[in-house]
């Protein structure tokens, strides 16, 4: 499977924006771009997903490069109920059913 | 709509036990899914069931089994425990058509 490469940590304050990078360089023509986040205590929650065109919905938006070897998970306005684990992750569309291979994502720090 | 429905939410076994853990999954979502999240091996996919039959296996012993009933319920069994299968379990389900997973709130399970 493709792996994805995220920073450990970052921080945000409250209200600002977030841009949390992703690097996927050995990325396949079929691979979906998924994001998913865990907040503490909780099973992890669906973000966002896209292929190849950036995609937007009400929890985020995502920017994917044009090589898509990277892509960005844009929080527009960062609350406190933001602070969470993001994943970056590679779903392959094989015919071997569905998995997601979580890495170890990347702990947001969102500050008053 | 209710979420996804796991149970128990805790549970204790010494090792040499086998466990039975449960997971209803959305109404109307034909796919289940199981991930093991231990602090060193973070999140981790054990195996995917569509429509009672096992599509995908991730890398775990044959000590790890499932299955999936026609109400599209499904059970995880773990045999022999052991220290290491202290864990929590998080069940997903999605409709099969899609790619979105919602996750369960996970049964935390303790080896003793």
């Amino acid at each position: 499977d493709a792996k994805t490469t995220q920073p450990n940590s970052m921080e945000s304050n409250e209200e600002e924006p977030v841009h949390l990078p992703c690097n996927h360089s050995t990325i396949s023509g079929t691979d979906y771009i998924h994001w998913y986040r865990q907040l503490p205590s909780q099973g992890p929650e669906y973000v966002i997903h896209g292929l190849t065109s950036n995609v937007n919905n009400r929890m985020a938006s995502l920017a994917i490069a044009e090589d898509r070897k990277s892509s960005t998970l844009i929080l527009h306005r960062a609350t406190l109920r933001d602070a969470a684990v993001y994943y970056c992750i590679l779903r392959s569309n094989s015919n071997s059913g569905y998995a997601l291979n979580f890495g170890k994502g990347t702990s947001l720090l969102v500050t008053p | 709509k209710a979420g996804v429905t796991q149970t128990p939410r805790y549970l204790i076994k010494t090792r040499g036990q086998q466990v039975t853990l449960s997971c209803s999954p959305i109404s109307g979502h034909r796919s289940v899914s199981w991930y093991q999240q231990t602090p060193g091996q973070g999140l981790q996919f054990l195996f995917e069931y569509f429509s009672e039959t096992q599509r995908n296996k991730g890398n775990f012993p044959g000590r790890f089994s499932g299955r999936q009933f026609s109400n599209s319920r499904s059970e995880m069994n773990v045999s022999t425990l052991e220290l290491g299968d202290s864990a929590l379990y998080l069940c997903a389900s999605r409709t099969g058509l899609d790619e979105k997973l919602f996750f369960g709130s996970g049964t935390q399970l303790s080896v003793l």
